[in-house]
């Protein structure tokens, strides 16, 4: 079964320093999301991406954070100078297209970056 | 056993029991819920969606009820097995605002055998 597959499962950091965050989108997928799960608390949404480029963001996403799809696969996220209140599970999130014929988003394992 | 609201986070039921997890949501103009089932250190897993112009769905031992009067949202378990312990939150989206999908508090299901 196709699935989101995101790199590396965990991410130690000093704060200060830039980070990227890879995620493999499934294949037939166009819209790509970037979430965020501090430790014990709901998901929240970053970013969406379709057609190269940002279609959403949320207050969260801010200069200090960047999206990119570098080639027909991946899909990254960059956090610069890292805060330790960065620290938290980054979820990657994948679907088909949005619209009448809507599906869910699928989402990856995640990576869990840990800032010092 | 049942969950009331974002306020209680923890349902404990037993091995066999049904077991109803609720979500009150905030946005009227959200037309479009899941549920998603995570377990520890994993990502979200897709569970079950519903549509605004429904107010019932089943699916294979899973069924989720949407009452749009007072914004709420169920989820019900039916036969609960061990397997099934995980958090499991609701999402809504408002598809004529974007795609994002805004998460509810999540509820910790744990089933004892």
């Amino acid at each position: 079964e196709p699935e989101v597959t995101q790199t590396p499962s965990h991410q130690v950091t000093q704060m200060g320093q830039e980070v990227i965050l890879r995620c493999v989108p499934i294949s037939n997928h166009l819209y790509f999301y970037w979430y965020r799960q501090i430790l014990g608390q709901k998901v929240e949404f970053l970013v969406s991406f379709y057609n190269n480029e940002i279609s959403e963001k949320s207050e969260i996403f801010d200069d200090q954070f960047s999206v990119e799809r570098p080639d027909g696969s991946n899909f990254t996220l960059k956090i610069r100078s890292t805060k330790l209140e960065d620290s938290a599970m980054y979820f990657c999130a994948s679907r088909v297209e949005q619209g009448i014929l809507d599906t869910e988003a699928f989402f990856g394992q995640g990576t869990r970056l840990t800032v010092v | 056993g049942e969950s009331v609201g974002l306020h209680l986070p923890t349902l404990s039921v037993q091995e066999g029991d049904n077991s109803i997890i609720n979500c009150a949501y905030s946005n009227s103009a959200s037309d479009y819920f899941i549920w998603y089932k995570q377990e520890s250190g994993k990502g979200p897993q897709f569970i079950i969606d519903i549509r605004s112009n429904m107010d019932k769905r089943q699916g294979q031992r899973v069924t989720v009820l949407l009452n749009k009067t007072v914004k709420h949202l169920s989820l019900q378990i039916a036969a609960t097995q061990p397997g099934d312990s995980a958090v499991y939150f609701c999402a809504e989206n408002d598809e004529t605002s974007g795609s994002r999908l805004t998460f509810g508090e999540g509820t910790q299901l744990t089933v004892n055998p």
